[in-house]
C-alpha cells in the first residue's frame, strides 16, 4: 500500500460547482497536511497548511483533516476556470526528518 | 519580490553529459531542496539541505549531485550515470523542514 492515495482523475466539472478533492494515507504519523496547486508546466504553489485534525477556510478554499480515517480533503467552492490545474495533496510527520510525502495529483478542469 | 529563481527552464543535454541546473532564492531559507517530477508520478526528493555545507540524499540521489556553498544557491547536477534523466526538476526551499516548500517554476530537461 502506497503511504499517500490521490485519485489522478481528470475531474471536470462547470463554473460554479463545488469541487471535492481526497486524498487518503496510511501512516498514522502524519501530523502536517498540505495542498499545492499546480500549472501545467509551472512549479506547485501552496494552497492550504494544516496541522492534526480539523478544517481550515481560506476564501473559497476549505481544507478538512480526518485524521481517525486517514483521509483529507480540499473543497473548492464557486469554482471557476483559472482553478483548472493539478492539485497535489502533501504530508509529513512531526519530527526533524518532515520528509514531506506527495500525492500523484488530481488534474481538475472547471468548465465555462 | 522574494522567491526562487531557476535556470534554465529547457535544457537539453546529449547523452554522456553532466549537466547542472540553478537554482536560487532569496527568502532567507534554510532549507532547500531538490525534486523530479515525472508525467503520472508525484514529486520524489532528490536531494536536500538543512544548512550551507551539508545536504543529504533523497529517495532517488543516485546519479546526482549538488552543493551548498551559499545559503541561497542549491545547484543540481545531472550526471551522465543517471540513466533516466529526462524530467521536470523543481526546486524549492522552506524555513524548516515541517513547513510548506516555496516552489521555482521548473527546468524541463530532455536528453537527445
Amino acid at each position: 500500500q502506497k503511504e499517500v492515495e490521490q485519485d489522478p482523475g481528470p475531474l471536470s466539472v462547470p463554473e460554479g460547482a463545488i469541487v471535492s478533492l481526497n486524498c487518503t494515507y496510511s501512516n498514522s504519523a502524519f501530523q502536517y497536511f498540505m495542498w499545492y496547486r499546480q500549472y501545467s508546466r509551472k512549479g506547485p504553489e501552496l494552497l492550504m497548511y494544516t496541522y492534526s485534525s480539523g478544517n481550515k477556510e481560506d476564501g473559497r478554499f476549505t481544507a478538512q483533516v480526518d485524521k481517525s480515517s486517514k483521509y483529507i480533503s480540499l473543497f473548492i467552492r464557486d469554482s471557476q476556470p483559472s482553478d483548472s490545474a493539478t492539485y497535489l495533496c502533501a504530508m509529513s510527520e512531526r519530527g526533524s526528518q518532515g520528509n514531506l510525502i506527495f500525492g500523484k495529483g488530481t488534474k481538475l478542469s472547471v468548465k465555462p | 519580490d522574494g522567491g526562487i529563481t531557476q535556470s534554465p527552464k529547457y535544457l537539453f543535454r546529449k547523452e554522456g553529459q553532466n549537466v547542472t541546473l540553478s537554482c536560487e532564492q532569496n527568502l532567507n531559507h534554510d532549507a532547500m531542496y531538490w525534486y523530479r517530477q515525472d508525467p503520472g508520478q508525484g514529486l520524489r526528493l532528490i536531494y536536500y539541505s538543512q544548512i550551507v555545507n551539508d545536504f543529504q540524499k533523497g529517495d532517488i540521489a543516485e546519479g546526482y549531485s549538488v552543493s551548498r556553498e551559499k545559503k541561497e544557491s542549491f545547484p543540481l547536477t545531472v550526471t551522465s550515470a543517471q540513466k533516466n534523466p529526462t524530467a521536470f526538476y523543481l526546486c524549492a526551499s522552506s524555513i524548516t523542514k515541517q513547513d510548506g516548500r516555496v516552489f521555482g517554476q521548473g527546468t524541463r530537461l530532455t536528453v537527445v
